[in-house]
């Protein structure tokens, strides 16, 4: 299984809604990534997981709180978001390590849209 | 000055013709990627580089590190390969520095 997936692929949500972005990879990949995406820019990183624990967290407001239940699992817990949060949200998985011949796997994405 | 550029920004050709897009970077990297984006849609790995030329199918990816250059070339372009094309570096730490893109359309 060389694929990252990524649920729901749509989701519309109200501002006082909670929701949560899916992802899994079988890769054994031990880094998870969450980037944000906006219309025609390059994805923002937001999260990065190492070896389950969270190491990078790019001052992403607390509306946002990612989870890494284990090694495949990788979730974006969303309350109380604001229109502005519309967008594509990626994921990701890679070695933590880099050189080598280890790159990074991304998902299709969860298009999102706060109404 | 951005850390990774891309050129050209856009790019419309003919189905058929023999594209190249180029990337040039001014930090240390330990690897170079580049990714291809369809409208609305995910990111899909093409190439990881870190010296040398890649081939896969159509698609072809060198890169220089001396010069910090690399390009990307499509032969027998067709009008499925449009799509934006996005290099991305990878320093020693997790994250991906990217470029801003390269929108290419083939048209038919």
């Amino acid at each position: 299984d060389t694929e990252v997936t990524q649920t729901p692929k749509h989701l519309v949500m109200g501002m006082t809604n909670k929701k949560s972005l899916k992802c899994e990879q079988h890769m054994g990949h031990r880094a998870m990534y969450w980037y944000k995406q906006k219309a025609k820019k390059p994805p923002e990183l937001m999260f990065v997981y190492s070896y389950e624990k969270l190491s990078i967290n790019e001052s992403v407001p607390s509306r946002f709180s990612p989870e890494c239940p284990n090694s495949s699992l990788l979730n974006l817990h969303l309350h109380a978001l604001q229109p502005e949060d519309s967008a594509l949200y990626l994921c990701a998985s890679s070695q933590p390590w880099a050189g080598g011949n280890y790159g990074y796997t991304f998902g299709s994405g969860t298009r999102l849209t706060v109404v | 000055k951005n850390e990774v550029e891309q050129s050209p920004q856009n790019l419309t050709a003919q189905e058929g013709e023999f594209i190249t897009i180029n990337c040039s970077y001014s930090v240390g990297i330990s690897a170079l990627h580049w990714l291809q984006q369809h409208p609305g849609g995910g990111i899909v790995s093409l190439f990881m580089l870190s010296s040398g030329k890649k081939k896969h199918g159509r698609l072809i990816a060198t890169i220089n590190i001396q010069e910090k250059h690399s390009s990307l070339h499509i032969t027998a372009s067709h009008p499925r390969d449009s799509a934006v094309y996005i290099c991305a570096v990878r320093g020693s730490n997790y994250q991906l520095i990217w470029g801003a893109g390269t929108k290419l359309i083939i048209k038919p």
